[in-house]
């Protein structure tokens, strides 16, 4: 069974500094990884698709890294509108999508 | 670009059955795959299932083998994802998205379904 799980559980940082999330998957999944945002109340919205590749519309502070088991997701510079769930999604065993618990990114 | 519209809020209890809508405009429907995901409170994503409307093709996660059902009409661009015997353990938000090669974009609003007696 594939489990996929992100780390930290809530990351405090502060407006302006970097934040970085982590994926770790039980099997390898090449790049076949993508990452959401999840605010209250909204439909989740795609980031990161391939592990590494912006979805359209997605500011360039955002990128993703990582292959295999390891992935990454690097905000460099917070805006008050990044803080949110962060999910990790992986499609390499299809189509039996697994996801990761998600990290909060809180204001500290 | 394909929107998708979700139906309202559903309380249920427990050993019914919820039937939740997903609306598609823009786009053509029929060649795009949409999956259901829920996410119970405080919890992650679970996958649930995904159907092609072109071929009204489904296939489901096994947890919920034998209790979901998937469907598309393509007449009106709707999906419709039905779960049957509901348990408590079954409140959650239920999410529709289009499958984009493998990845889900966009994602419907969501619809809590809240089962209790």
């Amino acid at each position: 069974e594939m489990v996929m799980t992100q780390s930290p559980a809530t990351l405090s940082v502060s407006p302006g500094e970097r934040a970085t999330l982590s994926c770790r998957a039980s099997q390898d999944i090449r790049s076949n990884l993508a990452w959401y945002q999840q605010k209250p109340g909204q439909a989740p919205r795609l980031l990161i698709y391939g592990a590494s590749i912006r979805a359209t519309g997605i500011p360039a502070r955002f990128s993703g890294s990582g292959s295999g088991t390891e992935f990454t997701l690097t905000i460099s510079s917070l805006q008050s509108e990044d803080f949110a769930v962060y999910h990790c999604h992986q499609y390499s065993i299809w189509p039996l999508y697994t996801f990761g618990q998600g990290t909060k990114l809180e204001i500290k | 670009q394909v929107q998708l519209v979700q139906s309202g809020t559903e309380v249920k209890k427990p050993g019914s059955s919820v039937k939740v809508s997903c609306k598609a405009s823009g786009g053509t429907f029929s060649s795009h795959t949409i999956s259901w995901v829920r996410q119970a409170p405080g919890q992650g994503f679970e996958w649930m299932g995904r159907i092609i409307p072109i071929f009204d093709k489904a296939n489901y996660a096994q947890k919920f083998q034998g209790r979901v059902t998937i469907t598309a009409d393509k007449s009106t661009n709707t999906s419709h994802m039905e779960l049957s015997s509901l348990r408590p353990e079954d409140t959650a938000v239920y999410f529709c998205a289009k499958v984009s090669i493998n990845w889900l974009d966009p994602w419907g609003q969501g619809t809590l379904v809240v089962v209790s007696s």
